[in-house]
Formats: C-alpha cells, structure tokens, sequence
C-alpha cells in the first residue's frame, strides 16, 4: 500500500508569503494529524483530523494556520502570512479509526515537508 | 501537562558499541511508551513501543523496558551498526486524550564505521 505522502518536501518563501502544504494519507485511514518540528525542538502536535471533521485543533500556533481536509481525504495546511518562526519540519501522520482495548491505531508518518521562511 | 524528556545529542559511537538514549516521562494517566527513529531522508518509524509497566518493546536489536517506578523508557542496542545512524524520539501517548503522540526533541545518533 502507499505511504503517506506529503508535498512539497522542501518549500522556502518570504516571510509575508503563502505557503500551503498537502498530506495524502494512506486510504481509509480516518485519522490524520499534523505535526511541526523547529529546529533542535520537540516535535509537537499542531491538530488531528477525524475523517474531514477537527477533532482537536489544540496546537494550531495561531489563527495564520489554517488547516482542512476536504472530503475526508487528502489535507491542507495553510500559512498566511509566514513568520520567520514558522520555519521547521512538518510532518503528516494518519491512522486507522479508534483504538482497540486501549492499544492505539498505530500512526503512519510521513517523510515531512521543510518549511524555511527567510 | 504529559511530556518527555530524552537525552541531549549528538550521541556519536563506533560500530559495534553499546548504545543507551535515556528518556523519561511525566504523564497524568497511564501512557503508552514508544521509540520512533528518522532515518536521513525519510520518515518517522515506529522502532518499539511498550503499553504496560514491566513491557519490553524491542525491535532491529534494539530494546525499552517501561519502568513505570522511575517513569523511564531508555532505548538500548548491545552492537550498533552504521546504519543505525538517524533521529530517535522517545513519545508517549495518553489513551485518555485521544492518543495523541507527544514527543522528546529527538536524539541523533552518529555511527563511525
């Protein structure tokens, strides 16, 4: 089966531009989550996606993030206008749906899309 | 809140040595515990993972034990080999907060052949 894929690998812009990032999760999966990585920091958790509803959205940084999945299927992270501080690694997981007697659905990562913003 | 601390990196070793990252944990429930590793150029893997005190995950020659007295979950490997070389991220997840995964700041781990 593929993988999760993400597009575009690298993407560097000027701080004030628009940058929008995809993510195809494997099919069927129900769950998709956004992750970013600053450099030599955590990776945290940005929002999580039930099928095209927003289950937890909790670590979107701010309102220049804008976030949607349409149909429930491939999704999008927008940035406008980018920061200097958004500049990091983002990563695209998905999941099965639910979990089974507390095990979770194991995630699926992404290779990740490198956003430098100079 | 939950959170996890790993050990600081760059780790460099030569091939064959004995390899230990420390991490620790505080969650407020009883967590799942994983290592996911980033090979250059790659994704995140899930290496191991363990869901109960006492567990042993293990995987590729590498092993972490759940120590749920020390809320620790340090990865280990007797021999690496220079293609062990990447990222490794300690995480845990809190079933109760919809699994979702909170990482360390990740260990990179330098092989010399």
């Amino acid at each position: 089966e593929a993988g999760v894929t993400q597009f575009p690998s690298h993407s560097v812009i000027e701080k004030g531009q628009t940058v929008t990032l995809r993510c195809d999760p494997i099919s069927g999966h129900d769950n998709l989550y956004w992750y970013r990585r600053v450099m030599g920091k955590e990776i945290k958790f940005l929002l999580h996606f039930v099928k095209e509803s927003k289950q937890d959205e909790s670590g979107m940084p701010n309102n220049r993030f804008l976030a949607e999945r349409t149909g429930g299927t491939y999704s999008t992270l927008k940035v406008q206008p980018a920061e200097l501080e958004d500049s990091g690694v983002y990563f695209c997981a998905s999941s099965q749906g639910g979990t089974q007697g507390g095990l979770y659905s194991p995630l699926h990562f992404g290779n990740g899309t490198r956003l430098t913003v100079t | 809140g939950d959170s996890v601390t790993q050990m600081e990196g760059p780790v460099t070793l030569s091939e064959e040595a004995f390899l230990t990252i420390n991490c620790t944990y505080t969650a407020t429930g009883y967590p799942s515990l994983f290592w996911y590793v980033q090979y250059p150029g790659e994704g995140l893997q899930l290496l191991l993972k363990a869901t109960k005190a006492d567990d042993k995950g293990s995987n590729k020659g590498f092993e972490a034990t759940y120590r749920k007295e020390t809320t620790s979950f340090h990865l280990e490997k007797g021999s690496v080999q220079v293609s062990d070389s990447a990222v490794y991220f300690c995480a845990l997840s809190d079933p109760g907060r919809d699994d979702k995964i909170i990482f360390g700041k990740g260990t990179r781990l330098h092989i010399l052949p």
